[in-house]
């Protein structure tokens, strides 16, 4: 089992809907991520929270807006996405962006937009 | 050029037989190197971290890395079929993890 949960494991929704994946972590991480990951590509890093603070965001499109809660929580808000924009969204944290500290990652959530 | 570069493979070696994976990476600047493991349709799982020039071993892995090279590699002991999977290099610099493409290894029985 892995320690960072991500919801839903798979979502279809169509270009007009909003939708929100969300992530948790409870392992008193410090930074969290998204990537999103196309099919036989490497992970590509989206965002970035250190400490609940956006820190890095990639050049990417509006259509995306992460959200942080609170130290444990990461939310990636989507609205009018193209059919581009599916692939594997995958959250990860690590105890603190300063350091040499590997990532973990959650389990993904496969999205289809339709 | 690529920040982190690996041979995409496909890598295959038989059960039992040595598997080795090879990466280099751009920025000499980087800090710190992994490898994760990757199954088919799943999230990367973290396998191996290695910090300083020379080899690492954790059970059957070993790391090697070489900063004046820019290289770093994973060897795989006494492969088996379940360790079948693709196997993306990270390396840490400026504090943002960059992943290499991954080579897919096939371990056959």
């Amino acid at each position: 089992d892995t320690e960072v949960t991500q919801t839903p494991k798979h979502l279809v929704m169509g270009m007009t809907n909003k939708k929100s994946l969300k992530c948790e972590q409870h392992m008193g991480h410090r930074a969290m991520y998204w990537y999103k990951q196309k099919a036989k590509k490497p992970p590509e890093l989206m965002f970035v929270y250190s400490y609940e603070k956006l820190s890095i965001n990639e050049s990417v499109p509006s259509r995306f807006s992460p959200e942080c809660p609170n130290s444990s929580l990461l939310n990636l808000h989507l609205h009018a996405l193209q059919p581009e924009d599916s692939a594997l969204y995958l959250c990860a944290s690590s105890q603190a962006r300063v350091g040499n500290y590997g990532y973990t990652f959650g389990s993904g959530t496969r999205l289809t937009v339709v | 050029q690529k920040e982190v570069e690996q041979n995409s493979g496909p890598l295959s070696v038989p059960e039992g037989a040595i598997a080795s994976l090879n990466c280099t990476y751009s920025d000499r600047g980087s800090q710190s190197f992994f490898w994760y493991r990757q199954y088919s349709g799943k999230s990367p799982e973290l396998i191996m971290s290695i910090y300083s020039n020379g080899d690492k071993e954790d059970g059957r892995f070993t790391a090697q890395l070489n900063k004046a090279s820019q290289y770093v590699s994973l060897l795989i002991r006494d492969s088996q079929p379940s360790d079948s999977a693709t196997y993306l290099c990270a390396v840490l610099n400026n504090n943002d993890m960059r992943f290499g493409a991954g080579t897919r290894l096939t371990v056959k029985p």
